[in-house]
C-alpha cells in the first residue's frame, strides 16, 4: 500500500507570494493533519481535518488555511509568504482512533 | 517555556551501547506519549506509543513514562549504526494523535 504522499517535494518562493501544498492520505484514512517543522525543531501542529471538517488549529496566523476534499486529500495554503515560513511541511494521516503516519514532507524555501 | 522539553544532544555512542533519550513536559493533561524516529529529509516514523505510566518494550526499544514526574524516556539496547537519526518525543491530550505536541528532537549518531 502506498504511504502518505505529498507534492511538490520542494519549492522556492519569494516573500509575499502564495503557495499551495498537497497531500494524499493513506487509503481509508479520513483524518489529515498538517505540521510545520523548522530546521532544528520538532514538528508544530497547524491543522487537523476529519471528514472534510476542521477539527483543530494550532497557533498559526490567518495566512495559513487548509481544506480537505471528498476523497480525503488535503491542501495547505499559505498567503503573503514571509522568510520565517521556510520549513518542512509535513502531512500525516490516521484512521479513526489510530496512530498517525507521516508523509515525506514538502520543503519550502522563501527568499 | 515550551510544553515539551527534550534533551537537545547531539548524542554520539559506540555501536552496541545502551542509549537513553529523555523528555519532560509541563502539561499534566497529556495522556498519550509517542516516540518517533526521523531520518534526514524524511518524515517522522512512529516507534513507540504508550498511555500509562510504566514501561513498554518492543524489541530493542523500551519506552518509559512517569506521569507523576512528567518525564518520559526511550531506551535503545544494542544500538546499531542504522539507529543514527533524530528522535522526537510527542504527546497528546487524548487518543487524537493528529494533534500532537512534539519536542525538538535529539540527534543520535551510533559509530561502528
Amino acid at each position: 500500500d502506498a504511504g502518505v504522499t505529498q507534492s511538490p517535494t520542494h519549492l522556492i518562493k519569494t516573500r509575499g507570494q502564495h503557495v499551495t501544498l498537497r497531500c494524499s492520505p493513506i487509503s481509508g484514512h479520513k483524518s489529515v493533519s498538517w505540521y510545520q517543522q523548522v530546521l532544528g525543531q520538532g514538528p508544530q501542529f497547524i491543522f487537523q481535518y476529519y471528514e472534510k471538517e476542521e477539527r483543530g488549529r494550532g497557533n498559526f496566523p490567518d495566512r495559513f488555511s487548509a481544506r480537505q476534499f471528498p476523497n480525503y486529500s488535503s491542501e495547505l495554503n499559505v498567503n503573503a509568504l514571509l522568510l520565517g515560513d521556510s520549513a518542512l511541511y509535513l502531512c500525516a494521516s490516521r484512521p479513526s482512533g489510530g496512530e498517525q503516519f507521516f508523509g515525506p514532507g514538502t520543503r519550502l524555501t522563501v527568499l | 517555556q515550551k510544553e515539551v522539553e527534550q534533551d537537545p544532544g547531539p548524542l554520539s555512542v559506540p555501536e552496541g551501547a545502551i542509549v537513553s533519550l529523555n523528555c519532560t513536559y509541563s502539561n499534566s493533561a497529556f495522556q498519550y506519549f509517542m516516540w518517533y524516529r526521523q531520518y534526514s529529509r524524511k518524515g517522522p516514523e512512529l516507534l513507540m506509543y504508550t498511555y500509562s505510566s510504566g514501561n513498554k518494550e518492543d524489541g530493542r526499544f523500551t519506552a518509559q513514562v512517569d506521569k507523576s514526574s512528567k518525564y518520559i524516556s526511550l531506551f535503545i539496547r544494542d544500538s546499531q549504526p542504522s539507529d543514527s537519526a533524530t528522535y522526537l518525543c510527542a504527546m497528546t491530550l487524548n487518543t487524537n494523535a493528529g494533534k500532537s505536541t512534539f519536542g525538538d528532537g535529539t540527534t543520535l549518531t551510533v559509530k561502528p
